[in-house]
């Protein structure tokens, strides 16, 4: 059962346009959704989260939109640029177990 | 510091050695994970240590053993293991259950394991 999942396994960009991650859940217990990046052979790091109470985060080049109705949250990346590519995972969190779960995660590629 | 490091970055263990893997935070974090991750599948949640005693194990093989000898530290103990067990091993601490003021987790860089 998978309850964290990301649709797309990649997404090509050029420099400088907007990159649109996307990722649905099932679990409406979940309060916590993040993404986090990931370089090969390296660990996924923390880029950005919204709690379940919010409809948009904001953090410099990144945006994180969820909406709740439709069980959705997005990552907008702006402008995107060519260090951005690395697979994106989203996760959440909460719940009786309050275990990190993640999403299949979503290879970005921008061009230069 | 802000770092989880784990040691050894690279593995090669055949299928009758015992080995360890080994993780270190220093940010005063309580809670300390294990994930494992295969090659193009997410990290999923193996054990978790909160103030140094199990608290989930998601129905890891006994050929897996954790320990938490004090908040810094968190091993993992391998045995008897099979070539199917080859992976990306996660270690990842946040400073109590809930997360971080995120909920996030810090991630180290991982343990590749390669078992022939």
């Amino acid at each position: 059962d998978q309850q964290v999942k990301q649709n797309s396994p990649s997404l090509s960009v050029q420099e400088g346009r907007i990159s649109i991650l996307n990722c649905d859940y099932t679990n409406s217990m979940f309060d916590y959704f993040l993404w986090y990046k990931k370089y090969p052979a390296e660990g996924p790091t923390f880029l950005i989260s919204i709690s379940s109470i919010k409809d948009k985060n904001e953090d410099g080049r990144f945006t994180v939109f969820l909406n709740k109705s439709a069980k959705h949250l997005s990552l907008h990346i702006v402008p995107s640029q060519p260090g951005d590519s690395a697979v994106y995972f989203c996760a959440a969190t909460g719940g009786a177990t309050n275990k990190l779960i993640f999403g299949t995660g979503t290879l970005l590629a921008v061009q230069p | 510091d802000t770092e989880v490091t784990q040691t050894p970055k690279h593995l090669v263990m055949g299928m009758t050695n015992k080995k360890s893997l080994k993780c270190e935070q220093h940010m005063g974090h309580r809670a300390m994970y294990w994930y494992k991750q295969k090659a193009k599948k997410p990290p999923e949640l193996m054990f978790v240590y909160s103030y140094e005693k199990l608290s989930i194990n998601e129905s890891v093989p006994s050929r897996f053993s954790p320990e938490c000898p004090n908040s810094s530290l968190l091993n993992l103990h391998l045995h008897a293991l099979q070539p199917e067990d080859s992976a990306l091993y996660l270690c990842a601490s946040s400073p109590h259950l809930a997360g971080g003021d995120s909920g996030e987790l810090f991630f180290g860089e991982g343990s590749r394991l390669t078992v022939l």
